[in-house]
């Protein structure tokens, strides 16, 4: 079975441009999340879909960041316009359940630097 | 708001011996809790989860504890080995307990053959 796969691996852009991030799930995951790492801190929740549907995006920092998550199946995070402070490791992972069924499947994270 | 502390400095142990982690959160009871691993360049793995009804829970070399009186968890690696070298991660879930983590910053262990 196929684990939870992010592309790009890396991605180098300029102050200004557009990122886009892809997730694919674990065939089946209902629950898709995706967090992120900036350098030195921990790693922090953004948001949460189950299936097409956001069930909290509590942690998305600001307008800039956009997530979709169209059909239920694989999920997109756009930054628009990037800044400098973006630059981190963007993980995504996907689960069956909730709560006491929350095993988290993580993919290996897309880096990310603004320059 | 939510927190969850790690010790920030590495642990550096002998093969064989038993590495022990903590981790404490505080300002709220979350229903359970995870530990994961996490290899340079790769995302975390999970490897265990606890919860608040049971004071400790077991896989191979590793057993994890929960005190909900202390706030504290503690995570065991019994036979440390070097393949054991890795950042452990604390993570329980938000006060919704519905699906996100809080991450502590991690424990980097190096086993030392």
């Amino acid at each position: 079975e196929a684990g939870v796969t992010q592309f790009p691996s890396h991605s180098v852009i300029e102050k200004g441009q557009t990122v886009t991030l892809r997730c694919d799930p674990i065939s089946g995951h209902d629950n898709l999340y995706w967090y992120r790492r900036v350098m030195g801190k921990e790693i922090k929740f953004l948001l949460h879909f189950v299936k097409e549907s956001k069930q909290d995006e509590s942690g998305m920092p600001n307008n800039r960041f956009l997530a979709e998550r169209t059909g239920g199946t694989y999920s997109t995070l756009k930054v628009q316009p990037a800044e400098l402070e973006d630059s981190g490791v963007y993980f995504c992972a996907s689960s069956k359940g909730q709560g006491l069924t929350n095993e988290q499947f993580f993919g290996p994270g897309t880096r990310l630097t603004v320059l | 708001s939510q927190k969850i502390e790690q010790n920030s400095e590495a642990l550096n142990i002998q093969e064989g011996k038993t590495a022990t982690l903590t981790c404490n959160y505080t300002n709220y009871s979350p229903a359970y809790l995870q530990w994961y691993r996490q290899d340079p360049g790769r995302g975390p793995v999970f490897l265990l989860l606890i919860r608040e009804n049971e004071k400790e829970k077991r896989k191979e070399r590793l057993k994890v504890t929960f005190d909900t009186t202390l706030k504290q968890s503690l995570f065991h690696i019994t036979a440390s080995q070097p393949a054991d070298s890795a950042t452990y991660l604390c993570a329980p879930p938000g006060s919704s307990n519905t699906g996100k983590l809080i991450f502590g910053q991690g424990t980097t262990l190096q086993v030392k053959p």
